[in-house]
């Protein structure tokens, strides 16, 4: 079964340092990963995906998220933080193919402090 | 507009009440998804339909049911409302881009069952 797991329910970095928002994951099939941010009182939206064709995937307002499979590891990454991205963080596996079924980890908050 | 909109945005019933929440896309996409939002569990799979005759129980749909009426709506009904389906629900649709599909996701429905 395919499980994710997300170190930290909640983050807090200063303004302009870095984020890091970790994410591991359990798959006995080459997995297909996610992250979505959800902004306050807001759906989820797709910050970037895995789709096997590079490692280091980048995404929507410059973060970024390396898979790396011998830590089964797929950690969230930007090198500045900005006051609006604080919200919640979430890092999603599907199985290869077209199932359609995404699991989520518990989620990560996100707060930036000025 | 919105490409998926969910109504209501908030909702507060009583234990026992038969209540619906409803999803529409303007999207096109043939699947489409519900999921509840409970903090620190993330988001967990409820039912999903791969098209308008197909309709699968997800990680967690007892309690549930839903209705595909057409291909740009899918309805998720409680049949008789607990205090614990107060939640923030979900609805995505999904394309198929490739080995992937990304999952759009609505605004949410907060429901509080009293």
């Amino acid at each position: 079964a395919q499980s994710v797991t997300q170190l930290g329910s909640h983050v807090s970095v200063s303004e302009g340092a870095l984020v890091l928002l970790r994410c591991n994951y359990s798959s006995s099939v080459p997995p297909y990963l996610f992250w979505y941010v959800q902004y306050p009182n807001q759906g989820l939206q797709l910050l970037l995906k895995y789709t096997s064709a590079a490692t280091l995937v980048k995404g929507i307002n410059g973060f970024e998220a390396e898979f790396k499979k011998s830590e089964t590891s797929f950690h969230l990454t930007k090198p500045s933080a900005h006051m609006s991205d604080a919200a919640e963080y979430f890092c999603a596996v599907s199985k290869s193919g077209n199932t359609g079924k995404l699991i989520f980890g518990q989620g990560t908050t996100l707060q930036v402090k000025p | 507009d919105a490409d998926v909109t969910q109504t209501p945005r908030n909702r507060i019933t009583k234990t026992g009440k038969r209540i619906m929440l409803e999803c529409s896309q303007t999207k096109g996409h043939d699947r489409m998804y519900w999921y509840r939002q409970d903090p620190g569990l993330g988001l967990r799979l409820i039912y999903y339909s791969f098209d308008v005759k197909d309709i699968n129980k997800g990680e967690i749909s007892d309690g549930y049911s839903v209705s595909r009426q057409a291909q740009a709506k899918f309805s998720l009904s409680l049949e008789s409302a607990i205090p614990n389906q107060t939640a923030l629900y979900f609805c995505a649709t999904s394309d198929l881009q490739g080995p992937l599909e990304t999952q759009y996701f609505g605004p949410g429905t907060r429901l509080l069952v009293l």
